[in-house]
């Protein structure tokens, strides 16, 4: 089974504040990972595919990069909307998925 | 639109069954795979497995065969995740999700709103 690592597992930041997020595979999972936001009480919304295509609707400041066994999620410039747990998630052509362990973003 | 609508909450005792399901409206229901996503109580998103409803191909997480049974009606749009004796570790919030696929990329949009499915004597 791949496991995802990510980190940190929570992140305190001021609004404008640049964010990063990684995660990392334990093999090669080439460029096969999304990024999700969950808010408080809602279910999870897709944020970013195959790494770093950004989901239409989703702002820009939003950004995702990375391949093979380390991955990276930013916000350039926090929100007081972007609080929430974001996950990332790798999948393979055998449809198996993993998501790592979450990172829950709060406003300092 | 798309939209995918879960049952409502549901309270359980141990030992009980449970079906729970997740209907797709605003495409075609046949041709996309459907997953299913627990959420322990302040924990994280863990898969759980995935059907396919024009054929109702199944695949499951290991950790999670044999603990549940994922099927589909596709006549009516529904898919189902079923429990044939619950147990208290099975109190979690429960999200279906619908894969989108191009070639070999795929992701899960949308989700449904959840059923929390609580079991307590």
């Amino acid at each position: 089974d791949i496991q995802m690592t990510q980190s940190p597992s929570s992140l305190s930041a001021s609004v404008g504040d640049r964010v990063t997020i990684t995660c990392q595979a334990s093999q090669d999972i080439s460029n096969y990972l999304n990024w999700y936001q969950q808010k408080p009480g809602k279910a999870p919304k897709l944020l970013i595919y195959d790494a770093s295509n950004l989901e239409t609707g989703v702002p820009s400041r939003f950004s995702g990069s990375g391949s093979g066994t380390d991955f990276t999620f930013t916000i350039s410039s926090l929100q007081p909307e972007d609080i929430a747990t974001y996950y990332c998630q790798q999948y393979d052509n055998l449809l198996l998925y993993t998501f790592g362990q979450g990172t829950k973003l709060e406003i300092k | 639109e798309v939209q995918l609508v879960q049952s409502g909450a549901e309270v359980k005792k141990p030992g009980e069954s449970l079906k729970i399901s997740c209907k797709g409206s605003g495409y075609s229901f046949t041709s996309y795979w459907i997953g299913w996503v627990r959420q322990m109580p302040g924990k994280g998103l863990e898969w759980m497995g995935i059907i396919y409803p024009g054929d109702s191909d199944t695949r499951y997480s290991p950790s999670f065969q044999g603990q549940v049974t994922i099927s589909a009606d596709k006549s009516i749009s529904t898919a189902y995740l079923q429990w044939s004796s619950l147990k208290a570790s099975d109190t979690a919030m429960y999200y279906c999700a619908r894969l989108l696929r191009a070639g070999i990329s795929n992701w899960f949009d949308p989700w449904g709103q959840g059923t929390l499915v609580t079991v307590s004597s």
